[in-house]
């Protein structure tokens, strides 16, 4: 069964600073990762999507993935307080299976 | 513009009872999935639709039935509801296969009591 990994947190970071939300991933030959933004109470929506090693970049999101460490990540540049939300980390079920594993999701607070 | 719309919003079963929780989409999507969200917790896919008349089992089918008779609907079936069934149940839908965009409706909180 595949995994995805993420801390839950909560990671406090205070407003204009840098969050940093990392994932990891058990499954190899996964080529695609997804970031989903859910406020309390709400659905996700998606913010980011990656399939190349290095980093992407989005406003003020940049993703980054290392797939020979198994790792990616969500920069999150001048955090404001509305940025205060859970951060899910997907990847493709595989398995012959369509839709996306989860992680658990990161709570992420951004201080005034 | 309604994107995927779930009914009802809010549930409450009681143990043995069923249900069913109804999507729709407005979008043309091929692509539909129901997952649920417990406390804390990422979401778990159920089951998936790759187009009318083609469903799938997900990571966590037992106890639910789906069925997809035209593109637009991807209704999820509880039968004999029982409290290990009490989560948040979200369907989404996308254009294409896993890796384009997948558009999530408001959920539907069940409780099983």
């Amino acid at each position: 069964q595949k995994e995805v990994e993420q801390n839950s947190g909560p990671l406090s970071v205070p407003e204009g600073a840098i969050a940093s939300l990392n994932c990891t991933y058990s499954d190899r030959g996964s080529q695609s990762f997804f970031w989903y933004r859910q406020y309390s109470g709400k659905s996700p929506e998606l913010i980011m999507f990656i399939y190349s090693n290095g980093d992407k970049e989005d406003g003020r999101f940049t993703a980054q993935l290392n797939k020979a460490s198994q790792y990616v990540s969500l920069l999150i540049r001048d955090s404001q307080p509305s940025d205060s939300a859970t951060y899910l980390c997907a990847a493709p079920a595989g398995g012959g299976a369509d839709g996306l594993t989860f992680g658990k999701g990161t709570h992420l607070i951004i201080q005034p | 513009n309604a994107g995927v719309t779930q009914t009802p919003k809010f549930r409450i079963l009681k143990i043995g009872q069923s249900m069913t929780l109804q999507c729709t989409q407005d979008m043309n999507h091929n692509y539909m999935y129901w997952y649920r969200q417990d406390p804390g917790m990422g979401l778990k896919l159920i089951y998936y639709s790759v187009g009318a008349g083609i469903t799938d089992k997900g990571e966590v089918p037992n106890g639910y039935n789906v069925s997809r008779s035209t593109t637009e609907d991807f209704p999820l079936r509880l039968e004999l509801a029982a409290p290990s069934q009490t989560s948040v149940y979200f369907c989404a839908s996308s254009y294409g296969s896993v890796d384009t965009e997948a558009f999530f409706g408001q959920g539907t909180r069940l409780t099983v009591v």
